[in-house]
């Protein structure tokens, strides 16, 4: 299967810890998003990628969150010192630029974080 | 912040009937698009409809978009056990850099 994919899937940490999550997008797809979503609400936009590129960062991704994307291929979500706050489902996504809006936007399975 | 909203918060019907879920949205978008959410699980995308289309198709979905009112409808035909789900309408804003803004999603339940 050659969807994106997302590891780990679940992840259980202690407040205050550090947490990285990972996301390999579809293959050749040169835009890469993160989203949060809590129970019960639609996803939340975070961040996203062209290429390397970190083109567009929202306002809910405080300084304890930091994503990277080197070499265009791969990105990873970092949170240091956890909150309880924090605790919700990560969802990276990706999709291919062809030069018009309009593009399928496809989603990985999540990242669940619970923070005790 | 979220651009669409979604009505109703939450639909129960029986299998074999229709099902009409409604999204509306505050700004010009490019398109609309619909996904679908298990429980616990990712987003799978249903269809996308961009700005200048009105309509579209695709199996058992309907999809309508009325830009003069920012609406958009999905309609789910001849409704089965294995559509319950949460359902999203998502748009890119004329003014966004290709993300999708999500609303708060309609939470369907046919029961067989």
């Amino acid at each position: 299967d050659t969807g994106v994919s997302q590891n780990p899937r679940h992840k259980i940490t202690k407040r205050g810890q550090n947490v990285t999550f990972r996301c390999d997008p579809i293959s050749e797809h040169n835009r890469l998003y993160w989203y949060r979503q809590t129970l019960g609400q639609g996803p939340e936009f975070l961040t996203y990628f062209q290429n390397e590129a970190q083109l567009e960062k929202s306002r809910l991704l405080s300084d304890r969150f930091s994503a990277e994307r080197p070499k265009g291929s791969f990105s990873t979500l970092e949170i240091q010192r956890t909150e309880q706050g924090d605790s919700a489902m990560y969802l990276c996504a990706s999709s291919i630029a062809l030069g018009f809006s309009g593009n399928t936007i496809y989603f990985g399975e999540g990242s669940w974080l619970t923070v005790v | 912040s979220q651009q669409g909203e979604e009505d109703p918060q939450a639909l129960s019907i029986q299998e074999g009937e229709n099902a009409t879920m409604n999204c509306s949205y505050k700004t010009s978008i490019n398109n609309l698009q619909w996904y679908r959410q298990n429980s616990g699980r990712g987003l799978v995308h249903l269809i996308l409809i961009r700005s200048n289309e009105r309509e579209k198709h695709s199996g058992r979905l309907r999809v309508t978009l009325d830009t003069s009112k920012k609406s958009s409808s999905l309609l789910i035909t001849a409704s089965r056990a294995a559509d319950t789900a949460s359902y999203f309408c998502a748009t890119e804003r004329m003014d966004s850099s290709y993300k999708l803004i999500f609303g708060s999603g309609t939470r369907l339940l046919v029961r067989p």
